[in-house]
């Protein structure tokens, strides 16, 4: 069966760097991309971007020019990291496998990493 | 930027039928998703591309889309229907757009 298993919780501080992994099993791993969505107390659900195995990445407005996402496909992994980390950025972060195209939705989730930025 | 509205919360009677609707302009010439997501979880894809359901979902779940308005219409709601309730669309290949959300209370 599908699975996304996410890493750990992290508390980081102002400023710092942050980075999440999301490893996938039970598919083709090339054959769907990889979405980040986070969820923060109180706020809406925000899209971050998508990784695309063999294609583009894309990252939303927002964060762009802050976040970076990558993957190693020898471990199936995929990787968001997120710098210069501000209060407004914790929130729980979730990876989400969608099928290719452009009308995007996302049918298998990780389980969620907590990413706390505190002083 | 594009905005999905949905109201904070519904409440239904077991086996009463819960309308979820999705405002948002234009709408009904968007592919409409809804997520399930119960406290604590990871949401739960219970349709997508307005009215499709993704295997494993019960028949009880059915969506439409038109005009302003989409809407997920749960049938016979049971008590573990009780969470909250997410729209989502694309606008464009870089924004994707959730829905405030909607609290479904089962009472």
């Amino acid at each position: 069966q599908v699975q996304l298993v996410q890493s750990g919780a992290e508390v980081k501080k102002p400023g710092a760097s942050v980075k999440v992994s999301c490893k996938a099993s039970g598919y083709s791993f090339m054959n769907y991309y990889i979405h980040w969505v986070r969820q923060a107390p109180g706020q809406r659900v925000e899209w971050l971007g998508v990784f695309n195995p063999v294609g583009d990445t894309i990252y939303t407005q927002n964060v762009q020019g802050r976040v970076t996402m990558t993957s190693d496909t020898s471990t199936r992994t995929v990787y968001l990291e997120l710098s210069s980390l501000t209060f407004e950025d914790t929130a729980v972060y979730f990876c989400a496998r969608g099928p290719p195209g452009d009308l995007y939705y996302f049918d298998s989730w990780g389980q969620g990493t907590l990413v706390t930025v505190s002083s | 930027s594009y905005i999905l509205t949905q109201a904070p919360s519904v409440s239904v009677a077991p086996g009463e039928t819960a309308t979820i609707t999705c405002g948002g302009d234009k709408i009904g010439t968007k592919a409409v998703n809804w997520y399930q997501q119960e406290p604590g979880q990871a949401p739960l894809l219970v349709m997508y591309y307005d009215d499709r359901r993704p295997s494993g979902i019960p028949e009880r779940f059915s969506g439409s889309n038109s005009g302003r308005t989409a809407t997920l219409t749960i049938s016979r709601v049971e008590l573990g229907d009780e969470a909250d309730y997410y729209c989502q669309v694309c606008n464009s290949i870089s924004d994707v757009v959730f829905g405030g959300g909607t609290k479904l209370t089962v009472l």
